[in-house]
Parts: structure tokens; C-alpha cells; sequence
């Protein structure tokens, strides 16, 4: 059975920093999805990620995939107060199901 | 190009009556999923249908909840006697072509269910 575990499930942090979410799984995926959610919202593509060693930026969000290692990475550089919300990683399994993590609250201060 | 649109948005239902919420995909998806949010947790796979088709239920409750997606009109989710557990947001999701191949999932707004 896929498991997504993504870590910290809570960040704050001061603007201009730079910080990395993971996202673990526990069995061989085909493809790796990064959602933004706002509070109350819906949720939002950022990345899909379909290979080993993918790396896709857009802005000061950075996502890449090490299928060996089974971990995705979101890292964000020089944070601004925009970028406050909650991160989700998706991982497909054999079939079409999306296997979701929990979720990373991340909260910037100015 | 509208995206997917859900509605209500926010829907209060007593102990024991129905809930019906609606999806419409993306123009040009024919494929439909359905999740449940609790309160800050990740989003849980309930159904996958196309038109006129149940593809997956696993992730649906055997009792009180059924899905449809008719030729015509929208998907449909829809509870009976509704519990309070059942409150949660209700997403649905469309892609173009079948998920597994890679298609991304776009989210409509959700339907926030209050079982009171």
C-alpha cells in the first residue's frame, strides 16, 4: 500500500529565507504532484513531476524527484509573505488514485 | 475557459437529512474524482467516474453515500443521513484523459459541509 508522508507538517519562518518541505513515499511511483492551498480554498498545480531527477522552478518555488530515493523535494528561496499556505504533495499510485500527505502549513512572517 | 465548478460552496445539513453536491468538469474532461478533507489533513480518494460510468469506488462508504455522472449535467455526490463526521470539504477534481497516464487533476472550489 502507497504511503505519503511529507515533513514538517508545520513551518514558520522570517522572509528571505530559504527552506526545503520533503515528501516521502513508500513505493514505486510513476509521477509526483505539488498542490497549494489556500485557507479555505481549493487547491492549486504547482508541479508535476514525471522522472528521476526531474527539477521544475517557477519563481522562488524549486520541486525535483529522486525515484531511487522515493523523496520529492520543495524548496523555497528568499520566502515572501505570498508564498504562506498549505503545501500538499500527491503521489500516483499503480493505477489513477492520487495518495495524498498530510500536508505542510507554511507560515512567513514579514 | 471555466474551470471546474462545484457547488454550493457551503451547504448546512441537519442529522439524518440528504446532501447533494454538484460537479461540473472543465470543458473537455470526461474524467471526474472525488475527495474528502478533514480539518488539516490531506485529501482522501472517495470515487473516479466518466460519463455514465463508476470506474472506482474504493475510497467511498459502502452505506449512505453514492456517486453518479450522468450524460448529461453534473456529477453528483450524494449522502444520506448524513452524520456529523460527514462534515468535511467535499473536492472534486477533472483531467482530460485517465489520471494514470500522467494528466494533471484540476480542483474545483469545494463544497464545505456542516452536519449539524
Amino acid at each position: 500500500e502507497l504511503k505519503v508522508e511529507q515533513n514538517p507538517l508545520f513551518l514558520s519562518m522570517q522572509e528571505g529565507k530559504n527552506y526545503t518541505i520533503y515528501c516521502n513515499y513508500s513505493t514505486t511511483s510513476d509521477r509526483l504532484y505539488w498542490y497549494r492551498q489556500d485557507p479555505g480554498k481549493s487547491l492549486e498545480s504547482l508541479f508535476v513531476l514525471l522522472s528521476n531527477g526531474a527539477v521544475k522552478q517557477e519563481g522562488r518555488l524549486m520541486a525535483s524527484l529522486d525515484t531511487k530515493a522515493r523523496l520529492s523535494t520543495l524548496h523555497i528561496t528568499a520566502a515572501v509573505h505570498d508564498l504562506s499556505a498549505t503545501y500538499f504533495c500527491a503521489v500516483g499510485d499503480s493505477n489513477y488514485q492520487l495518495i495524498w500527505g498530510a500536508g505542510t502549513k507554511l507560515i512567513i512572517k514579514p | 475557459n471555466a474551470g471546474v465548478m462545484q457547488n454550493p460552496r457551503h451547504l448546512v445539513r441537519r442529522r439524518g437529512q440528504e446532501a447533494r453536491l454538484r460537479c461540473s468538469p472543465m470543458k473537455g474532461h470526461s474524467h471526474v474524482y472525488w475527495y474528502r478533507q478533514l480539518p488539516e489533513e490531506g485529501l482522501k480518494f472517495m470515487v473516479y467516474l466518466q460519463k455514465e460510468n463508476i470506474i472506482d469506488e474504493s475510497g467511498m462508504p459502502k452505506e449512505r453515500f453514492s456517486a453518479e455522472f450522468p450524460k448529461e449535467g453534473p456529477s453528483i455526490l450524494r449522502i444520506q443521513q448524513v452524520v456529523r463526521g460527514d462534515s468535511a470539504a467535499y473536492f472534486c477534481a477533472s483531467s482530460r484523459g485517465l489520471a494514470g497516464y500522467q494528466e494533471t487533476q484540476y480542483f474545483g472550489p469545494g463544497t464545505r459541509l456542516l452536519v449539524l
